[in-house]
């Protein structure tokens, strides 16, 4: 399995909801992102998980809180987002050690 | 904050030409990827060239590295309309923890 599985792959939630976002990877990586991309925008890192520890978190809101169960799985809970927050998050994994990245398909978020 | 700086931000060619696109750092890396993302889904990896290498290919894809200058260019050969699609390439300071993307170039193959 070479793949990063994102789930849903659209999700449209009012500003009061709670959602959550879920990746899954089998390759054995042991580094996990949350990516968020505007559209015609690059990619902006938003948090990274290393053996499932919270290494890095560009400070981001508290609106948006990371979870990392097992070694195989990162989701991105969601709470009280802004419309602003719509955009295409995506989650990727990497081995440790300067190697490229594997990226899942994203979810395309609209907060209304 | 975005590492790199890409250029052109588009590039119009007719199928079979060839695609040179230019990508500009501020800091000192680790290593250099170039990603292509198809209609703002996921991005895929295409090649990753480390900071003692000045030159790698891959099938049509090669790419440049020169740390003296910061920048690096990635050429693709005998252009395809299946090419067509967003090109950025990222950076990595410190071997794999924090990759950063420059501002991509929005390619167009003309068949």
């Amino acid at each position: 399995d070479t793949e990063v599985t994102q789930t849903p792959k659209h999700l449209v939630m009012g500003m009061t909801n709670k959602k959550s976002l879920k990746c899954e990877q089998h390759m054995g990586h042991r580094a996990m992102y949350w990516y968020k991309q505007k559209a015609k925008k690059p990619p902006e890192l938003m948090f990274v998980y290393s053996y499932e520890k919270l290494s890095i978190n560009e400070s981001v809101p508290s609106r948006f809180s990371p979870e990392c169960p097992n070694s195989s799985l990162l989701n991105l809970h969601l709470h009280a987002l802004q419309p602003e927050d719509s955009a295409l998050y995506l989650c990727a994994s990497s081995l440790l050690g300067g190697e490229g990245y594997t990226f899942g398909s994203g979810t395309r978020l609209t907060v209304v | 904050s975005q590492q790199g700086e890409e250029d052109p931000q588009a590039l119009s060619i007719q199928e079979g030409e060839n695609a040179t696109m230019n990508c500009s750092y501020k800091t000192s890396i680790n290593n250099l990827q170039w990603y292509r993302q198809n209609s703002g889904r996921g991005l895929v990896h295409l090649i990753l060239i480390r900071s003692n290498e000045r030159e790698k290919h891959s099938g049509r894809l090669r790419v440049t590295l020169d740390t003296s200058k910061k920048s690096s260019s990635l050429l693709i050969t005998a252009s395809r309309a299946a090419d067509t699609a967003s090109y950025f390439c990222a950076t990595d300071k410190a071997a794999g923890n924090k990759l950063t993307f420059g501002g991509g170039t929005r390619v167009l193959v003309k068949p």
